[in-house]
C-alpha cells in the first residue's frame, strides 16, 4: 500500500523559507514515477506547484518557479519542497502526491496523495 | 496555460438523486482529464482518469465522459459519502491545472 506523509513546520515567518518533506512508504521514489507538490489556500482551490522525476526532468508552476525547489533523497525514500521568500499568500495546506510517468503514448494523473500539511505564514 | 472552468460552483442535491458536474478546458486536452473527490481534512481521491476510466475501487455510480474541451462527471443516486468538493484536472500539458471545484452539498 502506497502512503505519503507530509511533515514540516506549521508556522513560517514572512520572507523566510518554507520547507516540507514527504515521506513515501510502499514504493520507491527511485522508480519511474513523478513526485509532486500541490497546495490549497484557505477557501480556495487546488494549485499545482511542481513535479520531480529525475534531476533533468523537473517541472514547476511558472507562477512559483523563481521561488521553488523540489528535490529527492533516495536514501530516505522521501522528497522535499522549498519555497523561498514566503508571504501570507503562501499560507495553505500543502499536499505531496505521486504521478505515474507518461509512457506508451499515454499520461496519467496523480494517483496517491498525502493527507496534507497546513503551513501558515505569519510573524 | 490551460484554464479549467468548472460549473456550477455549488450543486444542491437530495440523497438518492443524480448530479451532473461540468468541466471545460480553454483548449483541447484530448482525454487527459482527471476527476478528484475532496473532503475536508482528507487527501484528494482520484475518481476518474483518461476522462472516463474509473480508478480502482471507485463505485460504478461515478461516470466520466467527454473529450477535447468539454467533460462531465455524472454521479447517479448520490450517497451520503458522496457529498464533497469535486475537482477536474488536466494533465495534457505543463503547467498542470485544476478547475476551481464544485461543491456537492445536501439539499
Amino acid at each position: 500500500q502506497v502512503q505519503l506523509q507530509e511533515s514540516g513546520p506549521g508556522l513560517v515567518k514572512p520572507s523566510e523559507t518554507l520547507s516540507l518533506t514527504c515521506a513515501v512508504s510502499g514504493h520507491s521514489v527511485s522508480s519511474n514515477y513523478q513526485w509532486g507538490w500541490i497546495r490549497q489556500p484557505p477557501g480556495k482551490g487546488l494549485e499545482w506547484i511542481g513535479n520531480f522525476h529525475r534531476s533533468d526532468n523537473i517541472y514547476y508552476n511558472p507562477s512559483l518557479k523563481s521561488r521553488v525547489t523540489i528535490s529527492i533523497d533516495t536514501s530516505k525514500n522521501q522528497f522535499s519542497l522549498k519555497l523561498t521568500s514566503v508571504t501570507a499568500a503562501d499560507t495553505a495546506v500543502y499536499y505531496c502526491a505521486r504521478r505515474p510517468n507518461c509512457g506508451g503514448g499515454s499520461c496519467h494523473p496523480f494517483d496517491y496523495w498525502g493527507q496534507g500539511a497546513l503551513v501558515t505564514v505569519s510573524s | 496555460e490551460i484554464v479549467m472552468t468548472q460549473s456550477p460552483a455549488t450543486l444542491s442535491v437530495s440523497p438518492g438523486e443524480g448530479a451532473t458536474l461540468s468541466c471545460r478546458a480553454s483548449q483541447t486536452i484530448y482525454n487527459n482529464l482527471a476527476w478528484f473527490q475532496h473532503k475536508p481534512g482528507q487527501a484528494p481521491r482520484l475518481l476518474i482518469s483518461g476522462a472516463s476510466t474509473r480508478a480502482s475501487g471507485v463505485p460504478a455510480r461515478f461516470n466520466g465522459s467527454g473529450s477535447g474541451t468539454e467533460f462531465t462527471l455524472t454521479i447517479s443516486s448520490l450517497q451520503s459519502e458522496d457529498f464533497a468538493v469535486y475537482y477536474c484536472q488536466q494533465y495534457n500539458s505543463w503547467p498542470l491545472t485544476f478547475g476551481g471545484g464544485i461543491k456537492v452539498e445536501i439539499k
